[in-house]
């Protein structure tokens, strides 16, 4: 079957790092993606791994292993704004229909 | 910012009432999904829509139906509302390219009494 793992809540520190962890399983693969979702907004998009490795994106990055089907957000500097849910997102690859298929999401908690 | 609009952004309504959620997008994108999200399950898809008059069901379905008789609206119908409705729906487009990337619109907060 096709599944998405991650953690349910992580506690972090201002001015930290936090590393948040996806496992999934998919029929075939397509890319991975990350949403940041903060309490009572929409998700909004933050990155999109297709290829194994670290992608920057200011202080931001996310890394993909399509071999260990793992992917992680690295969140550097950590900021009091930074708390929210990020959901770990992947192709559903069952037609042309561009459906994803959702984590249940992980609350991040940036404490003082 | 993907020009998403959806109306109302919040509704409280009875029991076994007709409720019409909408989605207007500006851009010309093809697909469209409609969401709901609750505490511990996350965004369930309810239907989506690869162009007008092209939809199908989602792994929620049941109790509701869609719409979509002009690219820009996408029409999300509850016939008959119930108190297991109550929730947080998303609108998402996936821009017409070669991307699976979906922009979701602001969401509407619909309550059932």
């Amino acid at each position: 079957g096709q599944n998405i793992d991650q953690p349910t809540e992580m506690t972090a520190t201002e001015g930290a790092i936090v590393q948040i962890n996806c496992t999934y399983q998919t029929s075939g693969f397509n890319g991975l993606f990350w949403y940041q979702q903060h309490a009572g907004e929409a998700p909004t998009f933050l990155s999109y791994n297709v290829l194994d490795g670290l992608e920057e994106k200011g202080r931001f990055s996310s890394f993909l292993s399509r071999s260990k089907g793992y992917s992680y957000l690295l969140l550097k500097e950590l900021q009091m704004k930074d708390s929210a849910s990020y959901l770990c997102a992947a192709p559903l690859n069952a037609g042309n229909n561009r459906k994803l298929i959702w984590g249940l999401g992980t609350s991040l908690a940036v404490n003082p | 910012d993907a020009g998403i609009t959806q109306s109302p952004r919040h509704k409280v309504t009875e029991t076994g009432t007709p409720v019409t959620l909408r989605c207007h997008q500006t851009e010309n994108h093809r697909y469209m999904y409609w969401y709901r999200q609750d505490p511990g399950h996350g965004l369930r898809l309810i239907h989506y829509s690869y162009g007008v008059k092209d939809t199908d069901k989602g792994e929620v379905s049941d109790g509701y139906s869609v719409s979509r008789s002009k690219t820009e609206d996408f029409l999300l119908t509850l016939e008959s509302a119930t108190s297991s409705q109550t929730s947080v729906y998303f609108c998402a487009i996936t821009p017409s390219t070669n991307t699976d990337t979906q922009y979701f619109g602001p969401g509407t907060r619909l309550t059932v009494l």
